[in-house]
């Protein structure tokens, strides 16, 4: 157990749908992040956010829109889905976001999401 | 373009013998490097870093060294022991002012046969 959690852990959607990920820290971190990652490829990062402000949108289109309610909760909602959107979502937390020094980051398990 | 590099999808080592996971990468920016590992369903867990002003970094079974000059770091586990099976992921990062991302590698499967 990492501390950080995530719902669900596999969805199945078709194209026309709208779903939800959420994601929760139970570490008091101020920063959290959401990553993608696809078959034979790395991580790769969509999301950040500190403090529930966003600081990065990694070039990631608009059918994914992320929502910082609170520094503890992070949601990512899904909508008109396309089947290469099909991969593992990871979400991530860490203390802050000093970008001075390295700040681990501990991931929740993923969604497993297929688009059919 | 890949800036970490992970080219051996899959390793297997014999129990008791010395595993070496290997991790290149091109981006001279990178001064801050990170080891996690995967288990299946569950999410990357770190393990181990080290910074560019040293060259080793040790914590217990695991050990990294760092080559900057031929932008390559290895990550040594010994003795390997079958809980070790997991995919391991090279991570980096420029920690230098407003840079907080890290960019992993695609990972390499590390079995450890008892």
């Amino acid at each position: 157990e990492t501390g950080v959690t995530q719902t669900p852990r596999h969805l199945v959607m078709g194209m026309t749908n709208k779903k939800s990920l959420k994601c929760e820290q139970h570490l008091g971190h101020n920063a959290m992040y959401w990553y993608k990652q696809s078959a034979k490829k790395p991580l790769e990062l969509m999301f950040v956010y500190s403090l529930e402000e966003r600081v990065e949108n990694n070039s990631v289109p608009s059918r994914f829109s992320p929502e910082c309610p609170n520094s503890s909760h992070l949601f990512l909602h899904l909508h008109t889905l396309q089947p290469e959107d099909s991969a593992l979502y990871l979400c991530a937390s860490s203390q802050d976001l000093s970008g001075l020094g390295i700040e681990e980051q501990f991931f929740g398990p993923g969604t497993r999401l297929t688009v059919l | 373009d890949q800036q970490v590099k992970q080219n051996s999808p899959s390793l297997s080592v014999q129990e008791g013998r010395i595993s070496i996971l290997n991790c290149d990468y091109t981006n001279s920016m990178f001064d801050y490097f990170l080891w996690y590992k995967k288990y299946p369903a569950e999410g990357p867990t770190f393990l181990i870093s080290i910074s560019s002003i040293k060259d080793k970094n040790e914590d217990g079974r695991f050990t990294v060294f760092l080559n900057k000059s031929a932008k390559h770091l290895s990550l040594h586990i010994v003795p390997s022991q079958p809980g070790d099976s997991a995919v391991y992921f090279c991570a980096a990062k420029d920690s230098g002012a407003g840079s907080y991302q890290l960019t992993f590698g695609k990972g390499t499967k590390l079995s450890v046969i008892p």
